[in-house]
């Protein structure tokens, strides 16, 4: 099962930040946070990744609690090519094993509006 | 390097057939993972290798189901007998063995069973 909880669906205007929600309150110490988006009919896009600092890349923004409970991805500036399924995962650093494999939930189907 | 490929794109078939797929991962990624897609729901994990190695397959890929790597390159996946609930989208993805980066996914390849 997937250990993360995501709202189902979120909207933004066009040219507004998008912040997603993500809850991994059972992340262990050596469990980074990952964010895939998936746009439709393509298969997921990487994002960005962070284990406690907070990470910024030409895509977005990855911002996580001082606890690592919980995080937020950022779109500083929404288009409508950003409308997308947004997958948050954990993952450990385990590359033997299914701890190493991507487990994705449902995610949050981001709507980006003119 | 264009990524990963599959193909086909599209495959619709009659049920009780059997019907193989091909995914060509990054040339010098030496992990490749299948992921099945139904509707609404985010990827499932079905198998990965290591090289020509499969070294998990997920408790969803049935007897019906073969995946191959033959010389730890491409990878074919192979379902037989189709049933109607074989029905989904087939993603394959690639990455290297170690490192932090993500996955890089394909287009996928959307299996219809009539």
């Amino acid at each position: 099962d997937a250990k993360t909880t995501q709202p189902p669906s979120m909207d933004c205007a066009e040219g507004r930040a998008a912040n997603l929600p993500c809850n991994h309150s059972t992340i262990s110490g050596n469990e980074y946070v990952y964010w895939y988006r998936q746009i439709h009919s393509q298969g997921p896009q990487y994002i960005i990744h962070g284990l406690k600092n907070n990470e910024t890349n030409e895509m977005a923004s990855l911002i996580i609690t001082e606890d690592r409970k919980s995080s937020t991805l950022i779109l500083p500036h929404a288009t409508l090519r950003d409308t997308a399924v947004y997958y948050c995962i954990v993952r450990g650093m385990n590359y033997g094993g299914s701890q190493g494999n991507l487990i994705f939930g449902k995610g949050t189907k981001l709507s980006v509006k003119p | 390097d264009t990524g990963v490929s599959q193909d086909p794109r599209h495959k619709i078939t009659k049920r009780g057939q059997n019907v193989t797929f091909r995914c060509d991962p990054i040339s010098e990624h030496n992990r490749l993972y299948w992921y099945r897609q139904t509707l609404g729901q985010g990827p499932e994990f079905l198998t990965y290798f290591q090289n020509e190695a499969q070294l998990e397959k997920s408790r969803l890929l049935s007897d019906r189901f073969s995946a191959e790597r033959p010389k730890g390159s491409f990878s074919t996946l192979e379902i037989q007998r189709t049933e109607q609930g074989d029905s989904a989208m087939y993603l394959c993805a690639s990455s290297l063995a170690m490192g932090e980066r993500g996955y890089t996914f394909g287009s996928g390849t959307r299996l219809t069973v009539v």
